[in-house]
C-alpha cells in the first residue's frame, strides 16, 4: 500500500508560476524526501525534511511538513520549461526503506 | 542514473519464461533496492539487500526472486513471467536519508 498520496495527479502551469503539489502520509515518519522523474529516467532525489523540521528551502524548492496533519508540500517557484516532469515525495518511517505516493505529473508551458 | 546501471534497458519476453535483470552499481553502497513502477502506483519495493547475500522482501515480492553475491550486482529474476509483471523496474542504492536510481528497465510480458 502507498504511504504518500500526492495532489494534484497532474499539474499545467505557465512559465514563472509557481507550482504547489500536496503529499499526505498515513504513519509516523523519520524523514519526507522529495524526487523528481523525466520521463524516460530514474528518480533524482530533490530535498529531504526530518520530522522535527517544518521547513526547508534549496532554491526554487520550499518543502513544509505538518506531523499533526500528516502532510507536506513542495512548492517550485518561477518554474521553467525544464521543470516539467514527475514528483514523488517517500516517508522513511522505519530503517532504510522508503515508500513512495503515486506521484504528481507538472507540466510548465513556455 | 550515477553509479548506477541496469541491463538490458528493454526487454520483451513470453508468459511463463524466467527472466533476470541486472543491477551494477559503482558507489560501493551497502543497500540496494528494486521497485517496479506502475501507472497510478508510484514505485513499489519488490526486494531489497542490505549486504552481500542478505536479502529481505518488500511489498510486492510475490513471483520474484533476488541475489546479491557481490557488493556491486544486485539480480532481480521473475521465475515465471506473467503479463501482470509487465512494468518498468528501477534499482536504486542508499540509505534512509536519499536513494539513488537507474535509468530503469522496461519489461514487456507477453
Amino acid at each position: 500500500s502507498q504511504q504518500g498520496e500526492e495532489d494534484p495527479q497532474a499539474l499545467s502551469i505557465q512559465e514563472g508560476e509557481n507550482a504547489t503539489m500536496n503529499c499526505s502520509y498515513k504513519t509516523s515518519i523519520n524523514n519526507l524526501q522529495w524526487y523528481r522523474q523525466n520521463s524516460g529516467r530514474g528518480l533524482v532525489h530533490l530535498i529531504l525534511i526530518r520530522s522535527n523540521e517544518r521547513e526547508k528551502h534549496s532554491g526554487r524548492l520550499r518543502v513544509t511538513l505538518d506531523t499533526s496533519k500528516k502532510s507536506s508540500s513542495l512548492l517550485i517557484t518561477a518554474s521553467r520549461a525544464a521543470d516539467t516532469a514527475s514528483y514523488f515525495c517517500a516517508t522513511n518511517n522505519a530503517g532504510n526503506m522508503l515508500t513512495f505516493g503515486g506521484g504528481t505529473r507538472l507540466m510548465v508551458k513556455p | 542514473d550515477a553509479g548506477i546501471t541496469q541491463s538490458p534497458r528493454h526487454k520483451v519476453t513470453e508468459t511463463g519464461t524466467p527472466v533476470t535483470l541486472r543491477c551494477h552499481q559503482t558507489e560501493n553502497h551497502r543497500y540496494m533496492y528494486w521497485y517496479r513502477q506502475d501507472p497510478g502506483h508510484g514505485l513499489r519495493l519488490i526486494h531489497y539487500s542490505y549486504g552481500v547475500k542478505d536479502t529481505d522482501k518488500g511489498e510486492v515480492s510475490d513471483g520474484y526472486s533476488v541475489s546479491r553475491s557481490k557488493t556491486e550486482d544486485f539480480l532481480l529474476t521473475l521465475e515465471s513471467a506473467t503479463s501482470s509483471q509487465t512494468s518498468v523496474y528501477f534499482c536504486a542504492t542508499g540509505q534512509s536519508h536519499e536513494q539513488y536510481f537507474g535509468p530503469g528497465t522496461r519489461l514487456t510480458v507477453t
